[in-house]
Order: structure tokens, then C-alpha cells, then sequence
């Protein structure tokens, strides 16, 4: 059965990094494009990153380019999100999910950045 | 890469039918056919219930149904059912690897 459990959310000052891991089973990530979205408090989904199956293509959204770095460790099974500069408005629940086509078919539960002093 | 446009609510009898409509723009929901929609019960992950415009994934009843007509997706649950209330996100593919989520819709069942 696939699954998708994310780690490394946690309480992070302003113009601090954090790395969020996520570690999927039951498929091989490197055959699936991969993504991050993310959920700020009480607000709707954001798409933040992709990641090609099987290569190194990446993408962002705007908002991110430039602070926030997608990559993947095939051997380890795991994605993982590189955040620098990390700013107030990043402070949401970071969820990893895999793409099918052009969807998300499986989703991770979700870990929580908080960006405050 | 602005949001989608969804109602931020809509509600109905269980039984009856209601549908959520999803307004993008020429540059996503108007140039694809890669619209979906996602169920999200609260403290849970989101759900795949639409792809494609209007293919169901495996497991997902076929109370569940989407169409797309110019820059507007919108999906349809008939016969609701209490398990149904939540909140819905649709989602368009906008090129070049990028995608585009609406603000969501919380679905109450009377």
C-alpha cells in the first residue's frame, strides 16, 4: 500500500532554514514525479514544488524561487524540501504528494512549519 | 499564479445534489484538461476524487462527477451523504509544471 509520512516541521525564526523529509513506501519514488503543497492556517491548498520522476527538472512557485530547493535521495526512498529565508508568510502545514499525470494521487498527512520569534 | 475561485461554501440535504463551481483563467482551467478536485476532512490529507475533468479514481462513488466548461470546472455530488461534508479543493494544471489550486469549498450536509 503507498504511503507518504512527512517529518522535519517544527518552530523556525525568520530568516531561518528548515528541511522537511518525506519518506514514501510501498512505490519507488524515483518513478513518480513528486510534489510539495502546502496549507497555511484555517486557508486553502498551495502547490510549492515538483520534482520529475526519475530526473532532476524542478519547479516553484514563485513565492519560493530561489529559497526553497526540492530534491529526492532514491536510495533512501525520500523527498525532501530545503527551506531558506523561511519568512512568516511560509508558516503552514507542508504536505508531500505524489503526482499521477497531472494529479496528486497520494498524499502525506502533513508537517507543520512554524516561522516566528 | 493566482488562486482559483471557488465558493467558500455550499450546503444541502442529505439525498439531494449540489454542485461547486471552480473559475480559473485562459492560462489553466481554460487550457487543460488536467482539472481535479480533492476531498479534505479536517486533520486528514487531502483526497483525490475528480481527474482529468471528470474521471473517477478507483474506490471513489460515482455520486462524484466533474464537467468543465471554458475557464469554469465545476463538480456535481448527488445523492449526499453525510460522509460527504468537508472541504473540496479543485486543482488545474498550468503549464510548464506548475499548478493552481482554488481557495477551497466547505460542503456542509444538512
Amino acid at each position: 500500500e503507498e504511503q507518504l509520512v512527512e517529518s522535519g516541521g517544527g518552530l523556525v525564526q525568520p530568516g531561518g532554514s528548515l528541511k522537511l523529509s518525506c519518506a514514501a513506501s510501498g512505490f519507488s519514488l524515483n518513478s513518480y514525479s513528486m510534489n510539495w503543497v502546502r496549507q497555511a492556517p484555517g486557508k486553502g491548498l498551495e502547490w510549492v514544488s515538483y520534482i520529475v520522476g526519475g530526473g532532476s527538472a524542478t519547479n516553484y512557485v514563485d513565492s519560493v524561487k530561489g529559497r526553497f530547493t526540492i530534491s529526492r535521495d532514491s536510495a533512501k526512498n525520500l523527498l525532501y524540501l530545503q527551506m531558506d529565508s523561511l519568512r512568516a508568510e511560509d508558516t503552514a502545514v507542508y504536505h508531500c504528494a505524489r503526482g499521477a499525470g497531472l494529479r496528486f494521487d497520494y498524499w502525506g498527512q502533513g508537517t507543520l512549519v512554524t516561522v516566528s520569534s | 499564479q493566482s488562486a482559483l475561485t471557488q465558493p467558500r461554501s455550499v450546503s444541502g440535504s442529505p439525498g439531494q445534489s449540489v454542485t461547486i463551481s471552480c473559475t480559473g483563467t485562459n492560462t489553466n482551467v481554460g487550457d487543460y484538461k488536467y482539472v481535479s478536485w480533492y476531498q479534505q476532512h479536517p486533520g486528514e490529507a487531502p483526497k483525490l476524487m475528480i481527474y482529468d475533468v471528470n474521471k473517477r479514481p478507483s474506490g471513489v462513488p460515482d455520486r462524484f462527477s466533474g464537467s468543465k466548461s471554458g475557464n469554469t470546472a465545476s463538480l456535481t455530488i448527488s445523492g449526499l451523504q453525510a460522509e460527504d461534508e468537508g472541504d473540496y479543493y479543485c486543482c488545474s494544471y498550468a503549464g510548464s509544471n506548475t499548478w493552481v489550486f482554488g481557495g477551497g469549498t466547505k460542503l456542509t450536509v444538512l
